[in-house]
């Protein structure tokens, strides 16, 4: 069964930063490229990161592109964000997600974890 | 960037009818040279992470009933649930994975009327 779960989150005050790790299971982990993918209490989905399978592909939405840093430990089947310069809009609840052929795009998210919650406030 | 646009925002079915859901993206997601659509839909119920229900526009993921249906190609897209159930209020996104930044649309809350 594949298993996806995140941890770090918590409450930071802004301009701080946070880690963020997502643990897998279930799967071979280096065959798939893996996601973050965030969304703000009572809101849609926003796709934060992606990163290849062997971390040669990588990429970021613009709203965090130069503050986060998406990155993968294959040998320890897990996958981080590393969050800097945090604001108030970066608020949401962080989902982990996989996707197949090991590009960052070209396939669907199959598996999500159940998400960590990141609250940005003074 | 791609634009995933969906409609409705939200929509009110009674339980056995159908439910037809838009999705419409600012820019082909067709490549040409597989002849795939890019686009994929996710339900999302209270409380939970996203579960994938259709890829490759039309495609059910395992396990899926057969109730759910995709159709369309190159911008323009649909989800069906054609005999709805309880069970299906949630939340729907379609999704571009064609080309970073991948996109979601805004989302269309189904319920039961």
């Amino acid at each position: 069964e594949v298993q996806l779960v995140e941890s770090g989150g918590g409450l930071v005050q802004p301009d701080r930063s946070l880690r963020l790790s997502c643990a897998a299971s279930g799967f071979t982990f280096d065959d798939y490229a893996m996601h973050w993918v965030r969304q703000a209490p009572g809101k849609g989905l926003e796709w934060v990161s992606g990163i290849g399978w062997n971390s040669g592909g990588i990429a970021y939405a613009d709203s965090v592109k130069g503050r986060f840093t998406i990155s993968r430990d294959n040998a320890k089947n897990s996958l981080y964000l590393q969050m800097n310069n945090l604001r108030p809009e970066d608020t949401a609840l962080y989902y982990c997600a996989n996707s197949g052929g090991g590009s960052y795009s070209g396939q669907p998210f199959s598996s999500w974890g159940q998400g960590t919650l990141v609250t940005v406030s003074s | 960037d791609i634009v995933m646009t969906q409609s409705p925002d939200s929509l009110a079915v009674s339980l056995g009818e159908r439910a037809t859901i838009n999705c419409k993206s600012s820019q082909s997601v067709l490549y040409s040279s597989n002849n795939k659509n890019y686009l994929a839909w996710y339900q999302q119920k209270p409380g939970q992470p996203p579960k994938l229900l259709i890829y490759w526009a039309s495609t059910r993921e395992s396990g899926v009933p057969d109730r759910f249906s995709g159709s369309g190609s190159g911008t323009d897209f649909t989800l069906t649930i054609s005999s709805l159930q309880a069970e299906d209020v949630a939340l729907y996104y379609c999704q571009q994975y064609y080309t970073s930044p991948l996109t979601f649309g805004g989302g269309t809350k189904v319920e039961i009327k």
